[in-house]
């Protein structure tokens, strides 16, 4: 059965740095895109993050760039976002999405961590 | 970026009546490989959204074939032909033609 569970959510202070990780299991992690899609209550679902199977390629959305880093271990079927320089627009639940394998959108959702930005 | 609208934003269906969703984008989604890169999810009270149709028609796995998804270019639709107890929740469309992905603001389903 394919999983993915997140986890490193919590309370951080504006301008802090939170890491999220995300263990996958059930499936040839190394074989998949993976992403990190957010979600707010005032703007919805949110697209952040996505990275290659080998990790080669990352992108972004344009509001956390230079902010987040999207990085995975395939050795431990993990993937994981670093999060520099939190804001309040930030707070959101995040969850980690598996790529579908010909690249159009997300097959598998984890059960999302909650990250809150306040002081 | 990509913007998606959905209609209606809340949807009250009678259990067994079929309903509608309406997901319009700001480019058109069809690539010459003939695709529409347009996916439907629903997330139910609780829980993480889950895949219902991607490319636009194709049902995913495990989806009841009550699910149908069409349309082409700028105008998608999702149908359910008779909606039942365990469909409540939010409908959300999202685009995967061009990054960032974009989803819709979400359609509310909830039974009469």
């Amino acid at each position: 059965e394919v999983q993915v569970v997140e986890s490193g959510g919590g309370l951080v202070q504006p301008g802090g740095s939170l890491r999220l990780s995300c263990a996958a299991s059930g499936f040839t992690f190394s074989s998949y895109w993976m992403s990190w899609v957010r979600q707010t209550p005032g703007k919805g679902l949110e697209y952040v993050a996505h990275i290659k199977q080998d990790g080669s390629e990352k992108y972004y959305v344009g509001s956390v760039e230079g902010r987040f880093t999207i990085s995975r271990d395939n050795a431990k079927n993990s993937l994981y976002l670093q999060m520099n320089g939190l804001r309040a627009d930030d707070t959101a639940v995040y969850y980690c999405a598996r790529v579908r394998d010909d690249g159009t959108g997300f097959d598998y959702w984890g059960q999302g961590t909650l990250v809150t930005v306040s002081s | 970026d990509i913007v998606m609208t959905q209609s209606p934003l809340s949807l009250p269906v009678t259990p067994g009546e079929p309903a509608s969703i309406s997901c319009r984008s700001s480019q058109s989604l069809l690539r010459t490989n003939g695709n529409n890169y347009l996916d439907w999810y629903l997330q139910k009270p609780g829980q993480s959204p889950q895949l219902l149709i991607y490319l636009g028609s194709n049902r995913a796995s495990g989806v009841p074939d009550r699910f149908s998804g069409s349309g082409s270019g700028t105008d998608f639709t999702l149908e359910i032909s008779r909606v039942e107890a365990e469909d409540v929740g939010v409908y959300y469309c999202m685009q995967s033609l061009q990054s960032p992905v974009t989803f819709g603001q979400g359609t509310r389903l909830e039974i009469k």
